[in-house]
């Protein structure tokens, strides 16, 4: 079973900041929190991943709170292409272990 | 884009025909899964393989088996198939190193299964 809580689904303005809510309260401390989207049918794509520290790339920004139970994906300048659902996923660091989906936020960018 | 290639990408068969699904790597990774994607059900892990001839079952496993005779190749089987296995199926494959030990999985672009 997942062990995250996301929204069903979110609206957000074209231009505007997207900012996707997950929770895993009961996420072990070597367990990362990993993020993946998968837009329409194709593949999911990987997106960014922490531990403890906020982390940011060329995609987003992830923010975990000091008590690891919560974090936010924040998209900054959300477009139509960031359409899709969004996955927040709690993982031992640990390379055969699976990744186990749950339902995630559908994101729809509203022009 | 990580190099993940998945055949057939659609197949339309009968039920109680064999079927094989391959996934094929390049990046030599060592770690590949196999997920099946239903509407009301997301991604569902069926096998994985943590290296050539290791793997190991997923959640959903029953009706399927799986090879990795290679580091490359990861088949999979579906012995006799059922229409409930009419679904989308995805190739993923992860790596880790020690700066990186939480490998991120990277996905194929899947392959469409119809079962009549």
């Amino acid at each position: 079973d997942a062990k995250t809580t996301q929204p069903p689904s979110m609206d957000c303005a074209e231009g505007r900041a997207a900012n996707l809510p997950c929770n895993h309260s009961t996420i072990s401390g070597n367990e990362y929190v990993y993020w993946y989207r998968q837009i329409h049918s194709q593949g999911p794509q990987y997106i960014i991943h922490g531990l403890k520290n906020n982390e940011t790339n060329e995609m987003a920004s992830l923010i975990i709170t000091e008590d690891r139970k919560s974090s936010t994906l924040i998209l900054p300048h959300a477009t139509l292409r960031d359409t899709a659902v969004y996955y927040c996923i709690v993982r031992v660091n640990s390379g055969n272990t699976p990744l186990v989906f749950g339902k995630g936020t559908r994101l729809s960018v509203i022009a | 884009d990580a190099g993940i290639t998945q055949s057939p990408r659609h197949k339309v068969t009968e039920t109680g025909t064999p079927v094989t699904l391959r996934c094929h790597q390049t990046e030599n990774h060592r770690y590949m899964y196999w997920y099946r994607q239903d509407p009301g059900h997301g991604l569902r892990l069926i096998h994985y393989s943590y290296g050539v001839k290791d793997t190991d079952k997923g959640e959903v496993s029953d009706g399927y088996s799986v090879s990795r005779s290679k580091t490359e190749d990861f088949l999979l089987t579906l012995e006799s198939a059922t229409s409930s296995q009419t679904s989308v199926y995805f190739c993923a494959i992860s790596e880790t190193t020690k700066s990186n030990p939480a490998g991120e999985l990277f996905f194929g672009e899947g392959s469409r299964l119809t079962v009549l």
